[in-house]
């Protein structure tokens, strides 16, 4: 079933570590996003793909950073994590016609201690 | 900046009324305005969306409006159930399309008393 597949569900890890968000979708789409969000709160898109090897940097400033050499993965990484990044990370991608209409992912609820 | 302005904040109602959440924005070239409804630990979905070529779009017991003079768009729910009860995010593209131009307003928390 095309779906949008985000790995892991939770993260807990200590301060300064190195982490990889896993996101990968067999929707057949190109564009590709990175949104951050407190429970319950606004979505802030943080990274976005048109496809492979194009990333660009959303509206909310993030320390993390993407790549995209797969049309169907897109993970995000954090070289050094910090409290201040615990949050939700939802991955998401839309179709090339138009390109509105976002399907996302379960997302990555991440707890940096 | 543009912006999108999303009231109230918090909603509650009786099973069985109607709801009401507005949006406002602030360039008149956006186009595209869809609603996404999210449930407590779930991914957001889109659950209906209006262009402004519309004036007004239904589907079963929700529906959009769209007052493209005045700059808003509000998401209506009838015949109110207990599914209903999530955070709504309104959303509208300033950027001439692509979801990378989405700008969501903050949410609304649509609470569905018994």
């Amino acid at each position: 079933e095309a779906d949008i597949y985000q790995t892991p569900r939770y993260l807990v890890i200590g301060t300064g570590k190195k982490i990889t968000l896993e996101c990968s979708q067999t929707m057949g789409h190109d564009k590709m996003y990175w949104y951050q969000q407190d429970p319950g709160m606004e979505l802030h898109l943080i990274h976005y793909s048109y496809g492979v090897n194009s990333t660009e940097k959303g509206d909310l400033s993030s320390e993390s950073t993407v790549s995209r050499i797969r049309t169907e993965h897109f993970p995000l990484t954090l070289e050094s994590a910090r409290p201040s990044h615990t949050s939700q990370y939802l991955c998401a991608s839309s179709s090339d016609r138009g390109g509105e209409k976002l399907f996302f992912g379960s997302g990555t609820q991440l707890s940096v201690l | 900046g543009e912006n999108v302005e999303q009231h109230p904040s918090t909603l509650s109602v009786q099973e069985g009324d109607s709801a009401v959440i507005k949006c406002t924005y602030s360039d008149s070239a956006s186009n595209y305005f869809p609603w996404y409804k999210q449930e407590l630990g779930k991914r957001p979905q889109l659950i209906i969306d209006i262009r402004s070529n519309v004036g007004e779009k239904k589907d079963q017991r929700i529906a959009v409006t769209l007052n493209k003079t005045a700059k808003h768009f509000s998401l209506h729910i009838t015949e109110t159930q207990p599914e209903d009860s999530a955070v709504y995010f309104c959303a509208a593209i300033f950027r001439g399309g692509g979801a990378d131009g989405l700008t969501f307003g903050k949410g609304t928390h649509l609470i569905i008393q018994p």
